[in-house]
Formats: structure tokens, C-alpha cells, sequence
């Protein structure tokens, strides 16, 4: 089955407004990494955590470290520019493989 | 550093015809990742290598599909007899250390089986 369930499936946003993202995982993982793809289908890094928080200008993420089965994205003062599918990419513990959440499709409305 | 390169961009293959992809990975990097993206599945895990050799194919369909790296710099997918539902963005992706490290994706490359 599934071992990242990511939500929401879609998300349309006011510009200006706030909003996370979830990836919830059915086990417990080492790490997880969270991506942007563009329109042309580039996919572009924005985090990778193995704890903790970090944050890049508007965005900022979140993983579990007590747990490990839960990571989030926060997105602040949403732009035109953020709109893309969002994907969540898990490292499992014991099985050196990313194993990646279907992605939240976000659309920034002006 | 040019990134991780795939190509080709676009293949357009009749039903049956083979199809091979390209990846070169990022220079130094040890892991390399194979994944499919459609509509319908979302991004799938087909295989990955470490240090060339294959880890976990796992993803792999039995039949028709085989991965190959055979030296450092680049990494080949080839698909035999393609057929419609193997239409799809394949994407290359590779890690410094697949345990420690950020995925790199290329830009993929699209297959069309008509």
C-alpha cells in the first residue's frame, strides 16, 4: 500500500493568503524532502529535512522528529509564482528508497 | 554543473517498438533513481543504483522493462515491445548518498506509444 498519503489532492489559494500542506506516513521515515514541479515538469527541490524546521522566504517546512510519520509545508503570503503541484518525498528507514506522496495541486487565484 | 541530464526530451514509439532513455547523473553522485509519472499513478519508483549496481528494481515491470548503469556517467531505461499504458514521464533522478542526500530530478523525458 501507500506509505505517504499526501493532502490536500488540490488547494486554490487568494494571493496573499497562508496555508499547509500534510504528508502522513504509515511508518516511521528518516527523512523527507519536499519538491515543486513547475509547468514544464521540472521538478525543483524546495527542502530536505531529516528534523526540525526550515524555512526559505515564504516557505517553510516541518518534519516530526518524535514520531517521524508526519511533515508539513507552510506556504505565507501566497504568489502567482507558488502555483505548481507540490509533491513530499520520504526516505524509509530501513530501505534506502524515496517513496513519494500524489501531490497537492495548487493554484494561486489574484 | 549541469544537473542531471535526460534524453531525449520526446519519443514517440510505435505500439512494439523499443524505446531506451538516457540519464547521465550528476557528476559524483552515487545513487541513481528511475521513476515513471502519469496522471492517473502519480510519480511510481521503477529501480535504483547505487555505485552502478542494481539496489531494488522492485518497481520494475517484469516484462519488457530492464535498467542498466553501466559506468558511472550514465544510466539507460529500455523498454521492449512498448505498449500504450507504458505512456508516460520517465524520470531520472540521483543523490549524492541516497541515505543523506537531496534527489536531483532531470526534466524527464516524455513517451508516447501510439
Amino acid at each position: 500500500g501507500d506509505q505517504v498519503e499526501q493532502s490536500p489532492s488540490a488547494l486554490s489559494l487568494h494571493e496573499g493568503t497562508d496555508s499547509a500542506l500534510r504528508c502522513n506516513f504509515t511508518t516511521t521515515m528518516r527523512s523527507v524532502q519536499w519538491f515543486r514541479q513547475n509547468s514544464r515538469g521540472s521538478l525543483i527541490s524546495l527542502f530536505y529535512l531529516a528534523s526540525g524546521t526550515k524555512e526559505n522566504g515564504r516557505l517553510k517546512s516541518a518534519f516530526d522528529s518524535k514520531e517521524r510519520r508526519y511533515s508539513t509545508l507552510h506556504i505565507r503570503d501566497a504568489q502567482l509564482e507558488d502555483s505548481g503541484t507540490y509533491f513530499c518525498a520520504a526516505l524509509n528507514t530501513g530501505y534506502q528508497n524515496f517513496y513519494f506522496g500524489k501531490g497537492t495541486s495548487l493554484t494561486v487565484i489574484p | 554543473n549541469a544537473g542531471v541530464i535526460q534524453t531525449p526530451r520526446h519519443k514517440v514509439t510505435g505500439k512494439g517498438q523499443e524505446a531506451t532513455l538516457w540519464c547521465e547523473p550528476i557528476s559524483g553522485h552515487s545513487a541513481v533513481f528511475w521513476y515513471r509519472q502519469t496522471i492517473v499513478q502519480g510519480l511510481e519508483f521503477l529501480t535504483y543504483f547505487r555505485n552502478q549496481a542494481p539496489i531494488d528494481d522492485s518497481g520494475m515491470p517484469k516484462e519488457r522493462f530492464s535498467a542498466q548503469m553501466p559506468n558511472q556517467s550514465h544510466s539507460t531505461l529500455k523498454i521492449q515491445s512498448t505498449q500504450p499504458q507504458d505512456s508516460a514521464v520517465y524520470l531520472c533522478a540521483s543523490s549524492l548518498e541516497p541515505s543523506a542526500e537531496t534527489l536531483y530530478f532531470g526534466s524527464g523525458t516524455r513517451l508516447t506509444v501510439l
